[in-house]
């Protein structure tokens, strides 16, 4: 079965760090490009990051950019977002998306087709 | 950045009813289109990814149309367990930006 689970979630203060981590089975991980989506309370979606299936490219959404680094280690099939300087505006759950496509795939071609539950991130002093 | 822009925001339909929405480029982005359902506390999943082409596993009451700035989604006899958020997401380049989703009640 395929499937991802997404943990490090929590409460942080303003201006802390937090790593989320997304655990991928039952593909072969390093055929896909991952992304991390974030939604906030009552919102919609937003695309955060993304990163190609050998981890050699990364993109971010300039709300992000500088603060988030998205990575990943194929070696243990997990998708990581490291968040640093997080702010109010970062609250909400987040998110991790397999691309649907393969590697010679133009990104989102075949739209993200596999979802984790999503981990919440909760940004309060 | 490439804005998409849904219409309406929210729609409320009886069961066998037919229902459109729309999802409006700022700029072309050919047939880049994707659309996704979020179900109330779930994880969104696409239905219609490439503008016109249906997920496996969507049913077949689900179709899309479009390409350029212009695009719809169209569900004929929707049905309960289509009540959701949809949202349509350019995949032409980044930022792969999200519309801002329309509320479907059925």
């Amino acid at each position: 079965e395929v499937q991802l689970v997404e943990s490090g979630g929590g409460l942080v203060q303003p201006g802390g760090s937090l790593r989320l981590s997304c655990a991928a089975s039952g593909f072969t991980f390093n055929n896909h490009a991952m992304t991390w989506v974030r939604q906030a309370p009552g919102k919609g979606l937003e695309w955060v990051s993304l990163i190609s299936g050998s981890g050699g490219t990364t993109y971010h959404a300039d709300s992000v950019q500088g603060r988030f680094t998205i990575s990943r280690d194929n070696s243990k099939n997990t998708l990581y977002l490291q968040m640093d300087r997080l702010g109010a505006e970062d609250t909400a759950v987040y998110y991790c998306a397999k691309d649907g496509g393969s590697v010679s795939v133009k990104y989102y071609y075949f739209g993200m087709d596999v979802w984790g539950r999503g981990t919440t991130v909760t940004v309060s002093s | 950045d490439i804005q998409m822009t849904q219409s309406p925001s929210s729609l409320s339909a009886s069961v066998g009813d037919r229902v459109t929405i729309r999802c409006r480029a700022s700029q072309s982005i050919s047939s880049f289109l994707n659309w996704y359902q979020q179900r109330p506390g779930k994880a969104p999943r696409v239905v219609i990814y490439a503008a016109s082409k249906l997920q496996t596993g969507v049913p077949s009451r689900f179709s899309a149309s479009g390409s350029g700035t212009d695009f719809t989604l169209t569900i004929a006899n929707v049905q309960l367990e289509d009540s959701a958020v949809y949202y349509c997401q350019q995949s032409d380049n980044s930022p792969w930006t999200f519309g801002q989703g329309t509320k479907v009640e059925v």
